[in-house]
């Protein structure tokens, strides 16, 4: 079974600071990795994704993540954070290979950056 | 840009009702999905829906749910006997199938509350 960890419930940045939110998985094969953001009353907008070659993806909004294979994470980052930022963000999996086409998600991460 | 519209976007019901809850998916999307977030925890997968029949579905989606995609735009997840606990944010989602990294676009979701 295909599951992620996102082990903060909240992180707090302030404003011109990097930002890291983490998130680890477990799948038995190779994953597909995503992160969304939901802001107040919306739907999961998606952020960024990683298939498969270079570690760093970039995404929307100057957001970036890192896979790390050995660590079994996916860490989203920012160089320096935005007060409109402040969202609650997912990461999901969805593993290779199995034709299964639904995403697991985390149980997110809320975003405080401070102006 | 395209969206997923879902409608109502708050429904009050006595428990022991039959809801229905609605989504126009991406015209052009092949796969649909519905979700739902239970207030403060993670986004659960119920279902998936492909070539007009359920695809995978969760521990989550017992009997007292249906899907149906009626008339080729809508698509329509039914609770049959509303209990206290279905009370949640329910959102439908759509993909192209065009790759195996599979990105969803989400509705702004409707919010269930069972009294």
């Amino acid at each position: 079974a295909q599951s992620v960890a996102q082990p903060e419930d909240q992180v707090n940045v302030a404003e011109g600071n990097p930002l890291t939110v983490k998130c680890t998985y477990s799948v038995s094969g190779n994953p597909y990795l995503f992160w969304y953001v939901q802001y107040p009353n919306r739907g999961l907008q998606f952020l960024l994704k990683y298939i498969t070659g270079d570690n760093l993806v970039k995404g929307s909004y100057g957001f970036e993540a890192e896979f790390n294979k050995s660590q079994t994470s996916f860490h989203l980052k920012k160089p320096s954070a935005l007060v409109s930022d402040s969202a609650l963000y997912f990461c999901a999996v969805q593993e290779e290979d199995t034709g299964r086409r639904a995403l697991t998600f985390g149980s997110g991460t809320r975003l405080q950056v401070q102006p | 840009e395209p969206e997923v519209t879902q409608t109502p976007s708050h429904q009050v019901t006595q428990m022991g009702q039959e809801v229905i809850l609605r989504c126009v998916p991406i015209s052009n999307h092949l796969y649909f999905y519905w979700y739902r977030q239970i207030l403060g925890q993670k986004v659960e997968f119920l279902v998936s829906f492909y070539n007009n029949e359920i695809s995978e579905k969760s521990e989550i989606f017992d009997d007292q749910f249906s899907v149906e995609r009626p008339d080729g735009s809508n698509f329509t997840l039914k609770i049959r006997s509303t209990k206290l606990e279905d009370s949640a944010m329910y959102f439908c989602a759509s993909s192209d199938g065009s790759s195996g990294a599979n990105v969803l676009t989400f509705g702004a979701g409707s919010r269930l509350t069972v009294l």
